[in-house]
């Protein structure tokens, strides 16, 4: 199975601040990756897929970047409804696998 | 609008079956997968297996094997994920999740989750 690492674990951050988050596939995966954010008590919601594609509605603050093994989210400029945890997803396998997640808070 | 209204919370005992619906609207059924995806509580995703609403092919993670099975009813547009021989660490909210487009895989529409809770 793929294994996929992000980085970092959780960060603290203020409205306004640019936030990039990390995540390491264990092989190769082309621009397969997803990336979600999930709020407390709700559905996760996708963000970014095949790296670097917004879906209809998705604010352009959020874009995704990267190919192979290394990829990273970065949001522009964190607005309060951003405070969220951050999930990346591979889908080169038939096996899909999420990363651990990164908490951005306050 | 694309929906996944998914059936209610459930308590099982140690060694039981859960059966768990996710009805779907809005959209040709056949034409997506429908992914299972489970959060422990506090704990982050986890990726069950995918099933075609075409015809039903499945792909499951290698830890769910042998104890999920997910099926679809096209007549009702309904995709049901069963899991077996439940344990106190099954204990989790399932949510049932739609492809946005047929490729590349993504998980773009989510139902609202379904707490499953197995104690004794």
């Amino acid at each position: 199975d793929i294994q996929m690492t992000q980085s970092p674990s959780s960060l603290s951050a203020s409205v306004g601040d640019r936030v990039t988050i990390t995540c390491r596939a264990s092989q190769s995966i082309s621009t397969y990756l997803n990336w979600y954010q999930q709020k407390p008590g709700k559905a996760p919601n996708l963000l970014i897929y095949s790296a670097s594609s917004l879906p209809p509605g998705v604010p352009s603050r959020f874009s995704g970047s990267g190919s192979g093994t290394d990829f990273s989210l970065t949001i522009s400029s964190l607005q309060p409804e951003d405070f969220a945890t951050y999930y990346c997803q591979q889908s080169d396998s038939t096996a899909l696998s999420f990363g651990a997640g990164t908490r951005v808070e306050i | 609008q694309i929906q996944l209204v998914q059936s209610g919370p459930e308590v099982k005992k140690p060694g039981a079956s859960v059966k768990v619906s996710c009805k779907a609207s809005g959209y040709t059924f056949t034409s997506y997968g429908i992914h299972w995806v489970r959060q422990a509580p506090g704990q982050g995703l986890e990726w069950m297996g995918r099933i075609s609403a075409y015809n039903g092919n499945t792909n499951y993670a290698q830890r769910f094997q042998d104890r999920v099975i997910m099926t679809t009813d096209t007549s009702t547009k309904t995709a049901y994920m069963e899991v077996r021989s439940l344990r106190v660490d099954d204990t989790a909210v399932y949510y049932c999740a739609r492809d946005l487009q047929q490729w590349p895989i993504s998980n773009g529409y989510w139902g609202q989750g379904t707490l499953v809770t197995v104690s004794s």
